[in-house]
């Protein structure tokens, strides 16, 4: 199984600060097809996990721009520029290219 | 807009099946993206469990120790999760998702006698 290591497991920001998140896979992601098959998701207090990039960067709809995804291979980031208070929960990596599919182990992200 | 719900008992027995629906509403789950369950124990990690293509397909991951199956009903626009002989590691949010771009609320299921 491919494994997702993601660090750090918990960040503490203040509003407008930015952060970044990293996601580390064991193996390339690049699918047969060349596309790479790594999302981000969102899963804030008491809710069910919203996907917020796919692709590695593609932006699902209604998602702030403040959110942008990068990275190729093995080596993924996630940053959120300028956070606000709704940008807390816990943030995981997904990755879809190998079966099973993933998940990273989260990262907590807390409000100062 | 595509929308989905989980259902399903809340208790079950060890070693008996849990059954699940996923009620999916706004795409026909015959027309396209993957039809997947996805489970969250402890309120942390998060498991893939499987998925059905919108052709019928179906992949498992092969590191569940319950035996698996989904499979659908089109006429109602609903795919389900069978669980079979459970046990107490079973025990956690059961998530439906649509190409991971929308998911259900959950429904949390626990076994115990």
């Amino acid at each position: 199984d491919v494994v997702m290591t993601q660090t750090p497991p918990s960040l503490s920001v203040a509003i407008g600060q930015s952060v970044s998140i990293s996601c580390k896979s064991s193996q390339s992601l690049v699918a047969s097809d060349k596309n790479t098959y790594l999302n981000w998701l969102l899963q804030s207090p008491g809710r069910s996990p919203k996907r917020l990039i796919y692709q590695v960067s593609k932006l699902d709809s209604g998602v702030p721009d403040r959110f942008s995804g990068s990275g190729s291979e093995k080596d993924f980031t996630l940053k959120i520029s300028r956070v606000e208070a709704e940008d807390l929960g816990v943030y995981y990596c997904l990755q879809g290219t190998h079966l099973p599919l993933t998940f990273g182990s989260g990262t907590k992200l807390e409000i100062k | 807009q595509m929308q989905l719900q989980e259902s399903g008992p809340g208790l079950v027995k060890p070693t008996q099946s849990l059954f699940l629906t996923c009620s999916v509403t706004g795409f026909s789950i015959t027309s396209g993206y993957y039809w997947i369950w996805i489970r969250q124990s402890h309120g942390k990690h998060l498991e893939w469990m499987g998925y059905m293509t919108y052709s019928g397909e179906t992949f498992y991951n092969p590191s569940l120790k319950s035996p698996i199956s989904i499979t659908r009903e089109t006429s109602k626009n609903q795919f389900f999760l069978q669980l079979n002989s459970v046990t107490t590691e079973d025990t956690a949010m059961y998530y439906c998702a649509g190409d991971f771009s929308a998911w259900g609320q959950g429904v949390m299921v626990t076994v115990s006698s």
